[in-house]
């Protein structure tokens, strides 16, 4: 019983370098998130997606692209990262209660 | 816009103390309301939650309270543990904007032997 699985766990990166976090999810929910998390600043959300197709900003959507790519994934992408992306990353899914949360992904960025 | 405010840690108790982490928020429909937890390295946990006014989550010996008429949603526990030690996060669940999730900003609770 997996729940939510994040991919990489770790990851460092240069300035202007391009990656994608994946996320997935086996409890057939319709709902998906992505949140940064930050010291002193709670998670924030960045995109999410209430269903499959359908994605909407959040509230710190600036220098991110998502895909739902089925019911299952919900991509992340850094187009050009900058240092100020350095964060733990979280990916969330949701039916009609609570969400679910991966472990995070830890992103650097020099 | 809809907004979830905690107070700020961190929080310093001994053990055996009582426990209480303040959380109000903003929405503009009927909300549910949730507090996680996050243990060190970890990803969040729910802890426990409450659906409609009046409510009372409880979970290992956390309580809290759907208040609407303060719209507050306070975490309380009677006596912690060193086990404890955490950050406790208050978040809603927005039912119109589908499902949007929104948090404060966690209060960092630690608990001395």
């Amino acid at each position: 019983n997996a729940g939510v699985t994040q991919t990489p766990k770790f990851q460092v990166l240069k300035t202007g370098q391009s990656m994608t976090l994946q996320c997935a999810q086996d409890m057939n929910h319709n709902s998906m998130y992505w949140y940064r998390q930050d010291p002193g600043m709670g998670l924030r959300l960045i995109y999410y997606s209430a269903s499959e197709g359908t994605t909407d900003k959040g509230e710190v959507p600036n220098g991110y692209n998502v895909s739902r790519l089925n019911k299952r994934e919900f991509s992340l992408r850094l187009e050009s990262a900058a240092p100020s992306q350095t964060s733990v990353y979280f990916c969330a899914s949701s039916e009609t209660g609570h969400g679910h949360f991966g472990d995070g992904t830890r992103l650097s960025i020099l | 816009g809809d907004s979830v405010t905690q107070m700020e840690g961190p929080v310093t108790l001994s053990e055996e103390a009582f426990l209480t982490i303040n959380c109000t928020y903003t929405a503009t429909g009927y909300p549910s309301l949730f507090w996680y937890v996050q243990y060190p390295g970890e990803g969040l946990q729910l802890l426990l939650k409450a659906t409609k006014a009046d409510d009372k989550g409880s979970n290992k010996g956390f309580e809290a309270t759907y208040r609407k008429e303060t719209t507050s949603f306070h975490l309380e526990k009677g006596s912690v543990q060193v086990s404890d030690s955490a950050v406790y996060f208050c978040a809603l669940r927005v039912r119109n904007q589908g499902g949007k999730l929104i948090f404060g900003q966690g209060t960092e609770l630690s608990v001395k032997p």
